[in-house]
């Protein structure tokens, strides 16, 4: 039962390279969600996705990309690395409907450092 | 600007007592209330939630307390256990798409 899968666990990238997070959830849900945090800080929210096509922008989309082009799959692009975005990022899932709100479920997360 | 705040970041308790970590909000609009526990080099995962037409819910020996007028929630854990040290959040959301965590509070039971 994988639940959330994030890849890669690790990763180091220079100043002004690019990479892909990927995350894939095997629980059919609607919502996927990308989150940083940052030591002593709480999650802060990247973007979210609503279904597959459907993407938008939280608290802090600055030098992120999204796509959603099918249910399981949501990759978080950095263009141009930047130190600042040293971080632990986490991707989550939900099942959301109209009325009810669900918990999401976290993948372990991808610890970035850019030097 | 922070809407969901734990003011405490770190909280110790000795075994078999109970364990109470707070958190603050700042946004009336928030009607969904959850607690999260994280393990290092692991995922938070979802310990209990509360809706804002409750003002209590329980879980075994979890139990999420809701104060509307204060815009205060608090998780009781009854008795504490080692195996519950770890950092929990709090997360709240208004009905929509967007969920907000606080900083989240590092909780040691002592042996």
């Amino acid at each position: 039962n994988a639940g959330v899968t994030q890849t890669p666990k690790f990763r180091i990238l220079k100043i002004g390279q690019s990479m892909t997070l990927q995350c894939t959830q095997d629980m059919n849900h609607n919502y996927m969600y990308w989150y940083r945090q940052d030591p002593g800080m709480g999650l802060k929210l990247i973007y979210y996705s609503v279904g597959a096509g459907i993407t938008d922008k939280g608290e802090v989309p600055n030098g992120y990309n999204v796509s959603r082009s099918t249910t399981e799959d949501f990759p978080l692009r950095l263009e141009l690395a930047a130190p600042s975005q040293t971080s632990v990022y986490f991707c989550a899932s939900s099942l959301r409907d109209r009325v009810a709100h669900q918990p999401q479920h976290f993948g372990d997360g991808t610890r970035l450092s850019i030097l | 600007d922070q809407q969901v705040k734990q003011n405490s970041p770190s909280l110790s308790v000795q075994e078999g007592r109970i364990s109470i970590l707070n958190c603050d909000y700042t946004n009336s609009m928030f009607d969904y209330f959850l607690w999260y526990k994280k393990y290092p080099a692991e995922g938070p995962t979802f310990l209990i939630s509360i809706s804002s037409i409750k003002d209590k819910n329980e879980d075994g020996r979890f139990t999420v307390f809701l104060n509307k007028s204060a815009k205060h929630l608090s998780l009781h854990i009854v008795p504490s256990q080692p195996g519950d040290s770890a950092v929990y959040f709090c997360a709240a959301s208004a009905f929509g798409n967007q969920f907000y965590f606080g900083t989240g509070t590092s909780l040691t039971v002592i042996p």
